[in-house]
């Protein structure tokens, strides 16, 4: 199964903060490679589709690189809404896989 | 609205069987293919399971192969999870989630969730 190593594990910063958490794919993964928003309780939210592609109603402020086996997510300027796990998964091959989470906390 | 609702979730004894489903709504049911993606207490998101949208090729994490069989009745527009050999590891909420058209191929809907507990 293809692994993927995401980092950090947790963060912390203030709001209007650049953000920025990587994913390593332990192989080639294409442009398969999604982000997902989770926060206490609820089910995740997909934030980024196809490395930098974002769904109707995400804002902006989220976006998404890379190639190949490395991926980034930045958020631009962190907002009180954002202080959540953040988590990557490669949709490239079977079994998918996560990556293990970012926490991001309030500085 | 597109919606998916878990149910089927509870204590369960190591050894045992559980069978979850996911009702599905808004949506062309038999166009999409269906995932279980679960989260044990405190911890990060595992991908369990996928049906194609024909239910003809089905896919599973190592971890529940064998144990676990996913299915779906497309005239009834409801997915499930098989779940048997229940082991205390396999304690989680289990998501059911949707890919396809729209969002690269990747879990664009989510179901909030069915919580599993395995326990004696």
């Amino acid at each position: 199964a293809i692994q993927m190593t995401q980092s950090p594990s947790s963060l912390s910063a203030s709001v209007g903060d650049r953000v920025t958490i990587t994913c390593r794919a332990s192989q080639g993964i294409r442009n398969d490679l999604a982000w997902y928003q989770q926060k206490p309780g609820k089910a995740p939210k997909l934030l980024i589709y196809a490395v930098s592609s974002l769904p109707s109603g995400v804002p902006s402020r989220f976006s998404g690189s890379g190639s190949g086996t490395d991926f980034t997510l930045t958020i631009s300027s962190l907002q009180p809404e954002d202080f959540a796990t953040y988590f990557c998964l490669q949709d490239y091959d079977y079994p998918w896989t996560f990556g293990q989470g970012t926490k991001v906390e309030i500085k | 609205q597109v919606q998916l609702v878990e149910s089927g979730g509870g204590v369960v004894q190591p050894g045992r069987s559980l069978r979850l489903s996911c009702a599905a709504s808004g949506f062309t049911f038999s166009n999409y293919a269906l995932h279980w993606v679960r989260q044990a207490p405190g911890k990060g998101l595992e991908w369990v399971a996928v049906i194609l949208y024909d239910g003809s090729n089905k896919y599973y994490a190592d971890s529940v192969r064998g144990r676990f069989t996913i299915s779906r009745d497309n005239s009834k527009n409801t997915l499930f999870l098989q779940m048997n050999s229940l082991r205390a590891e396999d304690t989680a909420v289990y998501y059911c989630a949707r890919s396809g058209i729209g969002t690269g191929g990747s879990l664009g809907i989510w179901g909030q969730g069915t919580l599993v507990t395995v326990s004696s």
